[in-house]
């Protein structure tokens, strides 16, 4: 990728718990989004972050759902509840270029998500 | 919202021989189509991306083409090589100063037998 990392890289939990997911997008870029890909899937948009602009949530699937971005930069996606639909791999994604949010998106390692 | 299919899920090509991936996408106004490479157990990554204003994009082996009266495009990967053995996406979306959404097609899994 191109600077955008994840942490944790795995994390199992129990149904039921909550969990935060995080990305550190490249420094300074004001576009940030988020994406989820279920085993053997392609991927789903979840929510985009683009400077001060209120976020597109759109993709989130269920109101268990949120994210935030202090700061403009890292960003948390929280996860409430969980339920084993919930397993797959969380992908955030940034453009390349610092001020041009149209830019071609490159991800980050992303976090794989175990729901047991 | 834009919904984009992909086909076909898997395509087994011998070592050499060329690849051919499509995508169709719902939305006219799409104008942004990457593609994406992913091999098992890593990050998706771009491979070539197109815009709305070129009918045809090549970077060495790969070449995408965009008809949008159709709205369709493709991908085509010539002779392959068994590094080329990955998940390809394609995705459409529509660039605005706001951001790009993408969405995605379901994938592609290419098998280059040597």
């Amino acid at each position: 990728g191109a600077g955008v990392s994840q942490s944790p890289s795995n994390k199992v939990t129990e149904k039921g718990k909550d969990v935060e997911l995080r990305c550190d997008p490249i420094s300074g870029h004001t576009a940030l989004y988020w994406y989820r890909q279920s085993l053997g899937q392609g991927l789903e948009f979840l929510i985009y972050f683009q400077g001060n602009s209120a976020p597109d949530k759109s993709g989130l699937p269920s109101d268990r759902f949120s994210a935030e971005r202090t700061g403009g930069s890292v960003s948390t996606l929280t996860i409430q509840r969980t339920q084993q639909e919930d397993s797959a791999v969380y992908l955030c994604a940034s453009p390349l270029n610092r001020d041009r949010s149209t830019d071609t998106q490159y991800f980050g390692p992303g976090t794989r998500l175990t729901v047991l | 919202g834009e919904n984009v299919e992909q086909h076909p899920s898997t395509l087994s090509v011998q070592e050499g021989d060329s690849a051919v991936i499509k995508c169709t996408y719902s939305d006219s106004a799409s104008n942004y189509f990457p593609w994406y490479k992913q091999e098992l157990g890593k990050r998706p990554q771009l491979i070539i991306d197109i815009r709305s204003n070129v009918g045809e994009k090549k970077d060495q082996r790969i070449a995408v083409t965009l008809n949008k009266t159709a709205k369709h495009f493709s991908l085509h990967i010539t002779e392959t090589q068994p590094e080329d053995s990955a998940v390809y996406f394609c995705a459409a979306s529509i660039r605005r100063a706001a951001g790009n959404k993408l969405t995605f097609g379901g994938g592609t899994r290419v098998l280059v037998k040597p």
